[in-house]
């Protein structure tokens, strides 16, 4: 059973645009919630996160937004470049439940095409 | 550069041996964790070491073990390999017991033939 997940394996977006990539979490016990980058050869890369006391946290070009009752989070880059272009792990954790490790999507692999 | 370092990059060994993959985490980071990424997969938790003892276990098969040594650096244990282990292993630390920014090393390519 999927605690997290990430139903779009695939995302194209032109360079310049929103890229939009979304993300659905079952356990209410999550509180701490996080976007990892990963490209090939090389171990996912920590992006941004969000504590459950917020909705939105946001890191120059990237803002991650959250909505509890729905229990989804959203990763937008603006504006999306090249350099983007990678797999994208949502990934979620009980900080204050019991020090859970972090439970990932199986990724959405963004291309942003120039 | 993560600051987590993972040995060897790359391993290709037959079924039914036994392999250990090594893992040095971030200097001053007590929480060391491995995850396995199969194709297609997500990454999947194995299991997570705080300072020398083992705190959680996740999907990790019986053949598989590992450790934390009092350096802090972790080493996992596969044995009685199948076809089915060949994945990715990816170990992260981190500096407290909630994994809260773990951070990862570029992981073990595992090929088992």
């Amino acid at each position: 059973d999927q605690q997290v997940k990430q139903n779009s394996p695939s995302l194209s977006v032109q360079e310049g645009r929103i890229s939009i990539l979304n993300c659905d979490y079952t356990n209410s016990m999550f509180d701490y919630f996080l976007w990892y980058k990963k490209y090939p050869a090389e171990g996912p890369t920590f992006l941004i996160s969000i504590s459950s006391i917020k909705d939105k946290n946001e890191d120059g070009r990237f803002t991650v937004f959250l909505n509890k009752s729905a229990k989804h989070l959203s990763l937008h880059i603006v504006p999306s470049q090249p350099g983007d272009s990678a797999v994208y792990f949502c990934a979620a954790s009980g900080v204050h439940s019991g020090n859970t490790p972090l439970v990932f999507g199986k990724g959405t692999r963004l291309s942003v095409i120039a | 550069d993560s600051g987590v370092t993972q040995t060897p990059k790359h391993l290709i060994t037959a079924t039914g041996q036994r392999v250990t993959l090594r893992c040095s985490p971030r200097s001053g980071d007590l929480s060391v964790y491995w995850y396995q990424q199969s194709l297609d997969q997500g990454l999947q938790f194995l299991i997570h070491y705080y300072n020398g003892e083992e705190r959680a276990k996740g999907n990790i098969l019986e053949r598989f073990s590992a450790q934390q040594f009092p350096d802090l650096h972790s080493e996992l244990n596969l044995s009685s390999l199948e076809l089915g282990d060949s994945a990715l292993y990816f170990c992260a630390s981190s500096g407290a017991v909630g994994n809260t920014e773990a951070f990862f090393g570029q992981g073990t390519r595992l090929t088992v033939v």
